[in-house]
């Protein structure tokens, strides 16, 4: 398995709250991404990083905010949480110039 | 990117081919077709991709077809553990954003 850990993997909270969730990868990939995935929507690609400080919006990308300082980490906060961001946030590592993405286990997300 | 098409559900017997297919007849020149699958729970794994040639790694064959607008993916012998939702994906080489749809829910059974 390609090494990506995301953390926490499991967290409730509460509505209003900021929530940072850490993926942290070993593989050296160029491309990070996060995805939410939901009953009925499949999943729906948040934002995702071509490189250091490069990042752009994906479909779902309203409420979420993500940075990149060094290769191996990529963060996605919830600046205000609400319960419409209940879901479970995966992220994904992909090769340079290829859509080869690799997942990770995944953090499933309360907030109540 | 173009859209595909998949069955909502497949069963397969323990043991048997599993063939799954897609339908992606918009595909254009340069776009690969990809395959990867979800197991209750899981992250999406990675199965396999191709342009145009036919395609076989350690876990699965896949055959497009030479007009490419459609495929199929082969499990050769599944097993209980293949029993996931599997994606096709019709995508480019920028490294940017895979578009999952439904899939296909495939189901070995003993």
């Amino acid at each position: 398995d390609a090494g990506i850990t995301q953390s926490p993997r499991h967290k409730v909270t509460e509505t209003g709250t900021p929530v940072t969730l850490r993926c942290h990868q070993t593989e050296n990939h160029r491309y990070m991404y996060w995805y939410r995935q939901d009953p009925g929507h499949g999943l729906r690609l948040i934002h995702y990083s071509y490189g250091v400080k490069d990042t752009d919006k994906g479909e779902v990308s309203d409420g979420y905010s993500v940075s990149r300082s060094k290769t191996e980490d990529f963060l996605l906060t919830l600046e205000s949480a609400t319960s419409s961001q209940t879901s479970v946030y995966f992220c994904a590592i992909g090769l340079a110039g290829g859509d080869t993405q690799y997942f990770g286990p995944g953090t499933r997300l309360t907030v109540l | 990117d173009a859209k595909t098409t998949q069955p909502t559900s497949m069963d397969c017997a323990e043991g048997r081919a599993a063939n799954l297919p897609c339908n992606h007849s918009t595909i254009s020149g340069n776009e690969y077709v990809y395959w990867y699958r979800q197991i209750h729970s899981q992250g999406p794994q990675y199965i396999i991709h191709g342009l145009k040639n036919n395609e076989t790694n350690e876990m699965a064959s896949l055959i497009i077809t030479e007009d490419r607008k459609s495929s199929t993916l082969i499990l050769p012998h599944a097993t209980l553990r293949d029993t996931a939702v599997y994606y096709c994906i019709v995508g480019g080489t920028s490294g940017s954003r895979l578009t999952f749809g439904e899939g296909t829910q495939l189901t070995v059974n003993p």
